[in-house]
């Protein structure tokens, strides 16, 4: 119940494409669904979170869907660059700071 | 303002012998967790302490513990080091606060090798 499924596990596009990752959880106390982005060698870079009661949040080119309903939440990376190419993990808060995090998309942009 | 910082960023241990890891929060900051992240179980949540005060716990054995200086800087410490215990340990850092931004900051980790 703590789980957070996360995929694809890799996704590969063409520079400018829109990426699409999703993730879902059944816990309904987590609170807080933030996503990383994490670079070799690099600890996890905050990107873009959103609450329960947001249905979308936009940050640049980084865009989160949340459905509540569904308990699914999902990350777009608009017009991406192989600059974006990292894993991203996506995650859940639960009881204050303890993130569950999902497996990881490694993404790959090329140009 | 400065990240969060972690010392060392490598360390190479035998198995058996113990090891202890520091992390400094962003300033202002009073909440630290510990991650440990593996190529096999991803990004797992160690503790967290607020307050010099261990607030959460994660599922893993007693030979990981910590502790939060009054300064909010915290340690990690891993005794009778086993191979599995070989991966990237993380420190994040946030406000912490009850109610307010849930936030966490990474630190770049510090690389443990068991041999």
């Amino acid at each position: 119940q703590q789980q957070v499924k996360q995929s694809p596990q890799s996704l590969i596009v063409q520079k400018g494409g829109i990426p699409i990752i999703n993730c879902a959880y059944e816990n309904t106390a987590f609170d807080y669904f933030p996503w990383y982005q994490q670079f070799p060698g690099k600890g996890p870079a905050l990107l873009i979170a959103i609450r329960p009661d947001v249905s979308e949040k936009k940050e640049g080119r980084f865009t989160i869907s949340f459905n509540k309903s569904a308990k699914q939440f999902s990350l777009h990376i608009m017009d991406s660059q192989p600059g974006d190419s990292a894993t991203y993990f996506c995650a859940a808060n639960l009881y204050g700071n303890k993130l569950v995090f999902g497996a990881g998309t490694i993404l790959r942009v090329k140009s | 303002k400065a990240g969060v910082t972690q010392t060392p960023r490598y360390l190479i241990k035998t198995r058996g012998q113990q090891v202890t890891l520091s992390c400094s929060p962003i300033s202002g900051h009073r909440s630290v967790s510990w991650y440990q992240q593996t190529p096999g179980q991803g990004l797992q949540f160690l503790f967290e302490y607020f307050s010099e005060t261990q607030r959460n716990k994660g599922n893993f054995p007693g030979r990981f513990s910590g502790r939060q200086f009054s300064n909010s800087r915290s340690e990690m410490n891993v005794s009778t080091l086993e191979l599995g215990d070989s991966a990237l340990y993380l420190c994040a850092s946030s406000l912490g606060t009850s109610g307010l931004s849930y936030e966490q900051y990474f630190g770049p980790g510090t690389r443990l090798t068991v041999t």
